[in-house]
C-alpha cells in the first residue's frame, strides 16, 4: 500500500492553521498514524488510529479520515512545530509503509 | 523511564555482516511486538522488520528479505537485527521501535530509540 502526502513541503507562520493530507493507494480503514520528526531526532508519535491523540501531545494536533483519505491538522502553529511529518499505514503488512514526508518550514 | 537504546552500527564493506542490538527498559518487553525502521541520510522512513512478542511471527520488507534476520531475547529485554550480504543502499540510521499496544494488532510505534548508524562502503 502506497501513501502519498501532500504537500511535500509547506511554509507557514506561527499561529497559522495547517493541514497535511495523506492518501492511501487502497483502503486502510483507520490504521493510520502520524509522526513528527525534528532534525537529528527520532520520530515522535502524534496520532494513531487516524484520530486518537497520543498521550502528552498538545491538543492543537488533530487527525481525521478513514479508508483512503486522511488529514493531520495543527490548529495554531507554534515555533516548536516546525519539523517533518510522516503518515504511516498499519492495515496491511508486510510491509508497513510510510508517506514520503511533509517538511513544514517557517515563512 | 521507558527507553530503547540501539548499538552495533559501524562502517562495513559491501557483502559484509553486522548485528544490531536494541536494549529495552522501563516496560514489560515480552508483552510487545517490536520493529526495526531505517532512514537513509536525508531520506524518509522505511520500515524494515517486525517480530511478535514471543518471536513466533516475523515479517520483513522486500528490500531486506533473505538477508536480514530479526530476533529477540526476552530474558535479556533485547531485540536484534542480523544483517548479512550488506549493500551500499543499506546505509542508514537504524531505529528500533516499540508497538503501542500489547495485543496482536499493530496501531503505531510509540517509543523509538535514538538510532544507530550503519554505513556500507568500500
Amino acid at each position: 500500500i502506497q501513501l502519498t502526502q501532500s504537500p511535500s513541503s509547506l511554509s507557514a507562520s506561527v499561529g497559522d492553521r495547517v493541514t497535511i493530507t495523506c492518501r492511501a493507494s487502497q483502503g486502510i480503514s483507520s490504521y493510520l498514524a502520524w509522526y513528527q520528526q525534528k532534525p537529528g531526532k527520532a520520530p515522535k508519535l502524534l496520532i494513531y488510529a487516524a484520530s486518537t491523540l497520543q498521550s502528552g501531545v498538545p491538543s492543537r494536533f488533530s487527525g481525521s479520515g478513514s479508508g483512503t483519505d486522511f488529514t493531520l491538522t495543527i490548529s495554531s502553529l507554534q515555533p516548536e512545530d516546525f519539523a517533518t511529518y510522516y503518515c504511516q499505514q498499519l492495515n496491511s503488512y508486510p510491509p508497513i509503509t510510510f508517506g514520503q514526508g511533509t517538511r513544514l518550514e517557517i515563512k | 523511564e521507558v527507553q530503547l537504546v540501539e548499538s552495533g552500527g559501524v562502517v562495513v564493506q559491501p557483502g559484509g555482516s553486522l548485528r544490531l542490538s536494541c536494549a529495552a527498559s522501563g516496560f514489560t518487553f515480552d508483552d510487545y511486538t517490536m520493529h526495526w525502521v531505517r532512514q537513509a541520510p536525508g531520506k524518509g522512513l522505511e520500515w524494515v522488520s517486525l517480530i511478535s512478542w514471543d518471536g513466533g511471527s516475523t515479517y520483513y520488507a522486500d528490500s531486506v528479505k533473505g538477508r536480514f534476520t530479526i530476533s529477540r531475547d526476552n530474558s535479556k529485554n533485547s531485540l536484534y537485527l542480523q544483517m548479512n550480504s550488506l549493500r551500499t543502499e543499506d546505509t542508514a540510521l537504524y531505529y528500533c521501535a516499540k508497538d503501542i499496544g500489547a495485543g496482536a494488532t499493530t496501531y503505531a510505534f510509540d517509543i523509538w530509540g535514538q538510532g544507530t548508524m550503519v554505513t556500507v562502503s568500500s
